[in-house]
């Protein structure tokens, strides 16, 4: 039972490049999400789906995607990479709307 | 929006202290999360609290609905309890979002 993985671990684009990070949970959560971290900063709500084909905006979507064709995997999406996308990325998922978020060991993204 | 508030910011204490780390938030919510993140690590769901007190080993959580308010308690702290702690509250209703706090880091020196 792997919980939440998230590929890649480190990735360095170059501004207008694109890229997709992939989460993936083995736990049949209905509900997954994105979230950012910066420094000095709270964790930030990018996109969430509350199921399979169904996705939302959360606190900061501008310059993200989101996809989730399949319940186990939620996908992020960078069409043109900035530098102030320069960030750490999580992914969690949970069963329900009030209950534990688990997390996925987050994706370091730097953009130059 | 939910407001979070966290303090301390830094928190560095010698082993076997007891330590507090405090939340505060300004609108009703449904729930109250507490996370720990390991320095480059990920991130670990330690209570969820919608009243009273939770108690898991050295960790003891509780929250005031009526002052908007919770603490975390570690007992007999250690080392390994080094970390960043990460108040996150959830409003009511139909709102699946967490609203996280900044979080406060704890160094725990031997």
């Amino acid at each position: 039972n792997a919980g939440v993985t998230q590929t890649p671990k480190f990735r360095v684009l170059k501004t207008g490049q694109s890229m997709t990070l992939l989460c993936a949970q083995d736990m049949n959560h209905e509900y997954m999400y994105w979230y950012r971290q910066d420094p000095g900063m709270g964790l930030r709500l990018i996109h969430y789906s509350v199921g399979e084909g169904t996705t939302a905006k959360g606190e900061v979507p501008d310059g993200y995607n989101v996809s989730r064709l399949k319940k186990q995997n939620f996908l992020l999406g960078l069409e043109s990479a900035a530098p102030s996308q320069t960030s750490v990325y999580f992914c969690a998922s949970g069963l329900d709307t009030i209950g534990t978020q688990y997390f996925g060991p987050g994706t370091r993204l730097l953009v130059l | 929006k939910n407001e979070v508030e966290q303090s301390p910011q830094n928190l560095t204490a010698q082993e076997g202290e007891f330590i507090t780390i405090n939340c505060s938030y300004s609108v009703g919510i449904s729930a109250l999360h507490w996370l720990q993140q390991h320095p480059g690590g990920g991130i670990v769901s330690l209570f969820m609290l919608s009243s009273g007190k939770k108690k898991h080993g050295r960790l003891i959580a509780t929250i005031n609905i009526q002052e908007k308010h919770s603490s975390l308690h570690i007992t007999a702290s250690h080392p390994r309890d080094s970390a960043v702690y990460i108040c996150a509250v959830r409003g009511g209703g139909s709102n699946y979002k967490l609203t996280f706090g900044k979080g406060t880091l704890l160094t725990v020196n031997p």
